[in-house]
């Protein structure tokens, strides 16, 4: 069963406008959340992270939000770059499970110039 | 550093075949992961190894399946036989030692496999 949910396949959004991708959990053990970022014919790459003890990490025009209560996080990106045009993959890991990651579907966010 | 290095890039293979897929992970990385990448599922963790030691395979979809780290440079994944429900891209990770705290994973370019 897929314990990270992402139920947009997709989002387009135009340039300099914000996109914000969703994410939801169903494993309370979850502390750590991850957002990589994947361009066609590559590997995904780490975009950013958060921990379970912080409900906010910033990093440029990046953002991931933590709601622990609903076990929902979000990326924002603000302002949106054409070069943002990739899948997005929402990722969450726990304790004690050695760096073992559970992936999301992904969405796939498309900026329009 | 050259990052993940997997290959071949692209496999085309008929039914019944095997496929073997290979990765090379980053120097002094001591964890190694199998993912696969589709459509319905997102990127499914396959199997971990930890020190060249599998952890957890329970990701592996059937006996079929079957993950090797013969060192700490190189991990083989085979599909023997091969059937068109395993289309798919691989892909492979390597992290260093998580410690107290989690460790980002770097992934490789991946490999499309299509089985005819």
């Amino acid at each position: 069963d897929q314990q990270v949910k992402q139920n947009s396949p997709s989002l387009s959004v135009q340039e300099g406008r914000i996109s914000i991708l969703n994410c939801d959990y169903t494993n309370s053990m979850f502390d750590y959340f991850l957002w990589y970022k994947k361009y066609p014919a590559e590997g995904p790459t780490f975009l950013i992270s958060i921990s379970s003890i912080k409900d906010k990490n910033e990093d440029g025009r990046f953002t991931v939000f933590l709601n622990k209560s609903a076990k929902h996080l979000s990326l924002h990106i603000v302002p949106s770059q054409p070069g943002d045009s990739a899948v997005y993959f929402c990722a969450a890991s726990a304790s004690g499970t050695g760096n073992q990651f559970y992936f999301g579907t992904g969405t796939s966010l498309t900026v329009i110039p | 550093d050259a990052g993940v290095i997997q290959s071949p890039r692209h496999e085309v293979t008929e039914m019944g075949q095997e496929v073997t897929l290979r990765c090379k992970p980053i120097s002094g990385h001591n964890s190694l992961f199998w993912y696969r990448q589709t459509m319905m599922r997102g990127l499914e963790l396959l199997i971990y190894f930890n020190n060249n030691v599998p952890i957890d395979d329970s990701g592996m979809p059937e006996d079929r399946f079957s993950a090797k780290m013969p060192n700490a440079s190189f991990s083989t994944l085979k599909i023997q036989p091969s059937e068109p429900r395993d289309s798919a891209v691989y892909f492979c990770a390597s992290s260093s030692p998580a410690g107290f705290s989690y460790n980002e994973q770097f992934f490789g370019p991946g490999t499309r496999l299509t089985v005819l």
